[in-house]
């Protein structure tokens, strides 16, 4: 199964701040099929990205994401107060899906 | 607007089983699948499988060991989730999402969650 490595697994910023959040396959993601999601504390998770660079329906154009291969990024390019959660990397290239273990954004 | 609902919280001992439920409204149920994640306390998120809506076509984790059967019922647009013979580490919050119906790709929107407590 690929393994999704997450990096940092916590980020300290302020509001205004460009965050960028990694993920790192241990095998080739094939077509970019790599999504992204945020989760803040007590909810489900939201869908941010697919396709690698994709935004999903309704969200801010201050979420990106970036990559191929086995190298991803999501960067958020001002943080907003409502930005501070967890977010998770997840490859649909293969079976099993696959979900990072996650990068905790939080507040400085 | 596309919502899952998901059935209640449920707290049972171990070598039980476990039937979640989870309610499509809002869109087409026979046009999409199905995904399943599960997230231990304090954990991160785990796939445990998919189900088309159109075929009824599974694509279960292997971590699981057979012990995980999702069905749909089209005609109330819900599916289900049944984990047999329980043990302790099933305790999560089990989700739901919509996804493809031809095999599994991103999971948008997703359910509430359920809370499965497996305790003596």
């Amino acid at each position: 199964e690929i393994v999704l490595t997450q990096s940092p697994g916590t980020l300290s910023l302020s509001p205004g701040e460009r965050a960028t959040l990694s993920c790192r396959a241990s095998q080739s993601v094939g077509s970019g099929y790599l999504a992204w999601y945020q989760q803040k504390p007590g909810q489900a998770p939201r869908l941010l990205i697919y396709g690698a660079s994709r935004r999903a329906s309704g969200i801010p154009d201050r979420f990106s994401g970036s990559g191929s291969g086995t190298d991803f990024t999501l960067t958020i390019s001002r943080l907003e107060p409502e930005d501070f959660a967890v977010y998770y990397c997840q490859q649909y290239s293969n079976s099993p899906r696959t979900f990072g273990q996650g990068t905790k954004l939080q507040i400085k | 607007q596309v919502q899952l609902v998901q059935s209640g919280t449920e707290v049972t001992k171990p070598g039980a089983s476990v039937k979640v439920s989870c309610k499509a409204s809002g869109y087409t149920f026979t046009s999409f699948g199905i995904s399943w994640v599960r997230q231990a306390p304090g954990q991160g998120l785990e796939w445990m499988g998919w189900i088309s809506g159109y075929n009824g076509y599974t694509d279960y984790a292997q971590k699981l060991h057979g012990r995980v059967t999702l069905t749909t019922d089209t005609s109330t647009s819900t599916a289900y989730m049944e984990l047999t013979n329980l043990k302790s580490d099933d305790t999560a919050v089990y989700y739901c999402a919509r996804d493809q119906s031809s095999s599994s790709i991103w999971f948008d929107p997703w359910g509430q969650g359920t809370l499965v407590t497996v305790s003596s």
